[in-house]
This record gives C-alpha cells, structure tokens and sequence, in this order.
C-alpha cells in the first residue's frame, strides 16, 4: 500500500523542547515537502528538499530545521526557537521537483500542540 | 508575492445542486493550478491539476477551469451530494511544485 505516512498523529510540546515529527514515503518520489496549516489560514511552504542530501527554505523556515539522508525519509524539527509551534503539519511529495507539472501527494498530517 | 483567494469561505447548499468554487490568484506567472479536498483533521487529496496552457480539467462531477491571463480559477461540482462536504483548496504552483495556497472553501451540502 503505498503512500506517505506521517507519525504521530498528535504530538505535544513542553516549553524550550524540540520535537521532531516523522514523514516517510514508499512512492519513490524524489522531492518531498512541509506545509503548516493554522486555522482559517492557508498552508505555508516551510522546508522542501528536490533530492537526497539537499534542502531548501520555504516561506517560513525559522525556527525548524530538516534533513534528507533518505529518499524515503524527511523528518521535521521544530525547535525552541520556534514561539508558536501550535498548528497542523502537512507533508508532501511528488514524483520531482524540477517538473513542473507533477500532483502533490500529502500525508495526513501531525497536530503540534504546546502544554 | 503570489495571493490566493478563495471566495466564498464557506457555502452550505440542498443535495442535487452543483457547486461553484471560486479562486483568485495575483501573480499569472504559475505553472499549473491544483484543486485539493481536505476532510477534518486530514491531509489534502488532490482532486484537479490544471496545466498553465490548459483551460480545463474534467474528472467525473468535477470540472475546474484555468483562466491564466485574468488570475482566476472555478472548480464546478456537479449534482453534489452529501459525500461533498468538505473544505475545498486552491493552490497555483510557483516552480519547483512549491504551492501557495488559499484558505479553503468550506461545503456543506444538505441531505
């Protein structure tokens, strides 16, 4: 069954903690994504890597951080820096990046909370 | 920086009545426009991808329309049904597959 999958459904932040929230894909596709989804708002590109080994900033990088040292594999960080870490966290991947005409598939999501 | 306006926010309408489902868009320079459906406290699946040189895309009830020049897009639903309900999103990709996206339409279709 292939498809992405995103883990913990739910995750919970102490004050000054990182946490660190899993997306791991079985589609082979090279370009993979991170969108942040608040309320009554739109997603917002955070991190994005083409390839393995390489990654991006999106609009709205500060405070997370990423690493790609497998196809299948795109975790996310989001840090103590990170002041209102409270949203719903969306991965995505396509096929490729630099193909401009390639659907997104996404996963079905993290809810980040703050105690 | 591209904008992404979906209007209205939310519409509730009688099963059997189609749905119309506008966005906006303020930069033309896209390379295709994306119809996603997320039901609550789920991911996005993608229902429609609009090439920039298309006009249209077609898939069962659901037809979406590309109009590049004047930054607008209509996503029609056909017939609809109570299954429908759901939040509609509207997302132009502005290279790379990295999206901008609109807030949502929000559907409720009455049985």
């Amino acid at each position: 069954d292939g498809g992405i999958t995103q883990s913990p459904k739910y995750l919970f932040r102490k004050e000054g903690q990182n946490v660190t929230l899993s997306c791991e894909q079985n589609l082979n596709h090279d370009a993979m994504y991170w969108y942040r989804q608040d309320p009554g708002q739109g997603l917002r590109l955070i991190y994005y890597s083409q390839i393995v080994n390489d990654f991006q900033k999106g609009d709205i990088a500060e405070g997370y951080s990423v690493s790609r040292e497998k196809k299948e594999s795109f975790p996310l960080t989001v840090t103590s820096a990170q002041k209102n870490p409270t949203a719903f966290y969306l991965c995505a991947s396509s096929i490729e990046s630099g193909r401009d005409n390639e659907k997104l598939f996404f996963g079905s999501g993290t809810q980040l909370s703050v105690l | 920086k591209q904008e992404v306006t979906q209007i209205p926010a939310a519409l509730s309408v009688p099963e059997g009545e189609n749905l119309v489902l506008n966005c906006s868009f303020t930069d033309s320079a896209i390379y295709n426009l994306q119809w996603f459906r997320q039901d609550p406290g789920k991911g996005l699946t993608s229902l429609l991808l609009i090439q920039s040189s298309q006009r249209e895309q077609t898939s069962g009830r659901l037809n979406a329309s590309l109009d590049k020049s004047s930054g607008r897009s209509t996503l029609y639903i056909a017939a609809s049904q109570p299954g429908d309900s759901a939040t509609y999103l509207c997302a132009v990709n502005y290279g790379n597959n990295r999206l901008a996206f609109g807030k949502g339409n929000q559907v409720v279709v009455i049985p």
